[in-house]
């Protein structure tokens, strides 16, 4: 089955800096990637996803970029502020199943200091 | 997301209880998820509803049932055969089951063993 590696665990920036949160995923076949964005204690939300035919996507301060060939992907988030501190989660599905399955990866907390 | 809800918010339990946790959407979505999350890590599936009166094991189905009697309904029932039942569970549901499909999460409900 598809397996997803998420990196960093952690990451902390300054207000005003630049975020980057990467994912590996191991089947070739998977062809949807979604971000979630997570505050505690509630539901993880989408914030932006990616279709295997686009190699970046951008929606205002967030971008994802993927690389079929490596086989991964990446979210990034400029001009960071306070309210992006959250987890992070990217996830793929696809990948040989016929239903929407996700892998998720572990997470990212990104902490953003004022 | 607005149109998933999830109750209770939290739940306690006794050990060698049942417990049914709810899952309403009102999206008219065809497809309904359940997932668990451990602190520190990804959401993992449980269960999926691809149609009503249709249901499939996840990946960790074990000490999990579920129903999907109704379209907008998919409740979760933890049996007491489940060995470590206290995490965070959250329920999606996307337009169907296709492989792009987004999908929506409810608030999701904290389930904690005494």
């Amino acid at each position: 089955g598809e397996n997803v590696e998420q990196h960093p665990s952690t990451l902390s920036v300054q207000e005003g800096d630049s975020a980057v949160i990467k994912c590996t995923y191991s089947d070739s076949a998977s062809n949807y990637f979604p971000w979630y964005k997570q505050e505690l204690g509630k539901r993880p939300q989408l914030i932006i996803d990616i279709r295997s035919n686009v190699g970046e996507k951008k929606d205002q301060r967030i971008a994802v970029t993927l690389n079929k060939t490596a086989k991964h992907f990446s979210l990034h988030i400029t001009e960071t502020q306070p309210e992006d501190s959250a987890v992070y989660f990217c996830a793929a599905t696809g990948g040989g199943t016929s239903y929407g399955k996700l892998t998720f990866g572990q997470g990212t907390i990104l902490t953003v200091h004022p | 997301d607005g149109g998933i809800t999830q109750s209770p918010k939290y739940l306690f339990r006794k050990e060698g209880q049942n417990v049914t946790l709810s899952c309403e959407q009102n999206l008219n979505h065809d497809a309904m998820y359940w997932y668990r999350q451990d602190p520190g890590q990804g959401l993992r599936l449980i269960y999926y509803s691809q149609i009503v009166n249709d249901f499939q094991k996840g990946d960790i189905a074990e000490g999990y049932s579920v129903s999907r009697e109704k379209k907008e309904s998919f409740p979760l029932t933890v049996t007491s055969a489940q060995k470590n039942p206290t995490a965070f569970y959250l329920c999606a549901s996307s337009i169907s089951s296709g492989i792009t499909d987004t999908q929506y999460f409810g608030p999701g409900t904290r389930l904690t063993v005494l």
